[in-house]
């Protein structure tokens, strides 16, 4: 089935150093979402990209997409430890419309 | 707004028990999602629902699930019997269209035992 697929599947990094985490999908998308969960929350949307864009940014996150390669990447600069948690990529389907489908995850750890 | 509101947050059940858990979408939002995740399956969509029409619900395991929203600010997500394999997060997520972003809401822990 179609599904963003992240890696990698954990991420351990220094506060300050930036993280970067990839997202690749199967078939044609009109948007890409990113989002966020902390530990026993729910999942909380951070930014979206539709299809004509390369490059969006949000803060300190920014998130590219390659329609051609059919892969995103989000990095978060300067990170936090407050940044600990791990982070889905979700894709819909054209021409339907249909469901986002969400990816396994990857799990970020950032370390004070 | 609240936000996305589900009951309960915690739920533990005995096998065969049925369990009905509860979804308050976004005022507004014409789209509301069922999800459960897992440590070995991930997040995994149930089923999808536009203007309280079930739309999709090719991701209900088993026929002892199902899902109703009688009206636009209500949700349910049965599970009769339950078994143990039926532990989860069960998340409920709600959007103004499907190209939205959604919003989800703190999820109800099932341990079924």
């Amino acid at each position: 089935s179609q599904q963003g697929e992240e890696d990698p599947q954990a991420l351990s990094i220094q506060e300050g150093e930036n993280a970067t985490m990839n997202c690749s999908y199967k078939t044609s998308i009109n948007n890409l979402q990113w989002y966020r969960q902390n530990s026993g929350r729910g999942l909380v949307h951070l930014i979206l990209i539709r299809s004509n864009e390369r490059e969006k940014h949000s803060g300190r996150l920014r998130v590219t997409l390659d329609t051609s390669k059919k892969s995103s990447s989000l990095l978060i600069t300067a990170s936090r430890a407050a940044d600990t948690a791990s982070y889905f990529c979700a894709t819909d389907a054209t021409p339907s419309l249909n469901n986002l489908f969400f990816g396994t995850g990857t799990r970020l750890t950032v370390i004070p | 707004d609240a936000g996305v509101i589900q009951s309960p947050r915690h739920e533990v059940t005995e096998m065969g028990q049925e369990v009905t858990l509860r979804c308050k979408p976004i005022s507004g939002h014409d789209y509301l999602f069922w999800y459960r995740q897992t440590m070995m399956r991930g997040l995994e969509l149930l089923i999808y629902f536009n203007n309280n029409v079930p739309i999709d619900d090719s991701g209900m395991p088993e026929d002892r699930f199902s899902a109703k929203m009688p009206n636009a600010s209500f949700s349910t997500l049965k599970i009769q019997p339950s078994e143990p394999r039926d532990s989860a997060v069960y998340f409920c997520a709600s959007s103004r269209t499907m190209a939205d972003e959604q919003y989800f809401g703190p999820g109800t822990r099932l341990t079924v035992t």
